[in-house]
């Protein structure tokens, strides 16, 4: 099986702030790697496809990045109603998907 | 409107089954593989189990093989889970989740979730 790590496990940042998030994959997976937002208390969110693919409806601010085993989620200008938990997910090793353990995001 | 609704969750003892249900609407229930995600209480996801679009084509988590079946009806645009030997470790919040196709994938549409506890 094909095994996801995020980093930070969680982070705490200002209203306005840049902030990236990391997910590394066991092996190489080419850019078939999704990522979700979770907000408290709702289902999970997709936000990312394809590594680097703004899902419908996503605002601008979010971006992806990377392939083969290293990716980055991106949020430029972080907004209050981004608080929540960011989950990656790889798509590669169909169907036996994996999602990484999720990195939670406060706002100082 | 497009969306996911499942039902089915409730408490149940070690031992005993449940069968989880997800109801589409707002699209073509039958153009889309389908998945189950669980998220224990304060964990993350879990992928539970896969079904294709025609229904042909199944898989699951090591952690429930064996003992979870998925199953489709497109003609009532249905999604089920039936969960037997449940142990304590499978409760979770059940959520089913909508495939967007394509090599990538992505699950693009979620249902509110159908909380399952297991305790005797």
């Amino acid at each position: 099986d094909i095994h996801m790590t995020q980093s930070p496990t969680s982070l705490s940042a200002s209203v306005g702030d840049r902030v990236t998030i990391s997910c590394r994959a066991s092996q190489s997976i080419s850019s078939f790697l999704n990522w979700y937002q979770q907000r408290p208390g709702t289902a999970p969110k997709l936000l990312i496809y394809a590594a680097s693919r703004l899902h419908s409806g996503v605002p601008s601010r979010f971006s992806g990045s990377g392939s083969g085993t290293d990716f980055t989620l991106t949020i430029s200008s972080l907004q209050p109603e981004d608080l929540g938990t960011y989950y990656c997910q790889q798509t590669y090793n169909s169907p036996a998907w994996t999602f990484g353990p999720g990195t939670t995001v406060e706002i100082k | 409107q497009v969306q996911l609704v499942e039902s089915g969750g409730g408490v149940v003892q070690p031992g005993r089954s449940l069968r989880l249900s997800c109801t589409a609407s707002g699209y073509i229930f039958s153009y889309y593989a389908m998945h189950w995600v669980r998220q224990a209480p304060d964990k993350g996801l879990e992928l539970v189990a896969f079904i294709s679009s025609d229904g042909r084509i199944d898989s699951y988590a090591d952690s429930v093989k064996g003992r979870f079946t998925i199953s489709r009806d497109n003609s009532q645009n249905t999604l089920h889970l039936q969960m037997n030997s449940l142990r304590t470790e499978d409760a979770a919040l059940y959520y089913c989740a909508r495939d967007q196709g394509g090599p990538e994938g992505g699950f693009d549409l979620w249902g509110q979730g159908t909380l399952v506890t297991v305790s005797s």
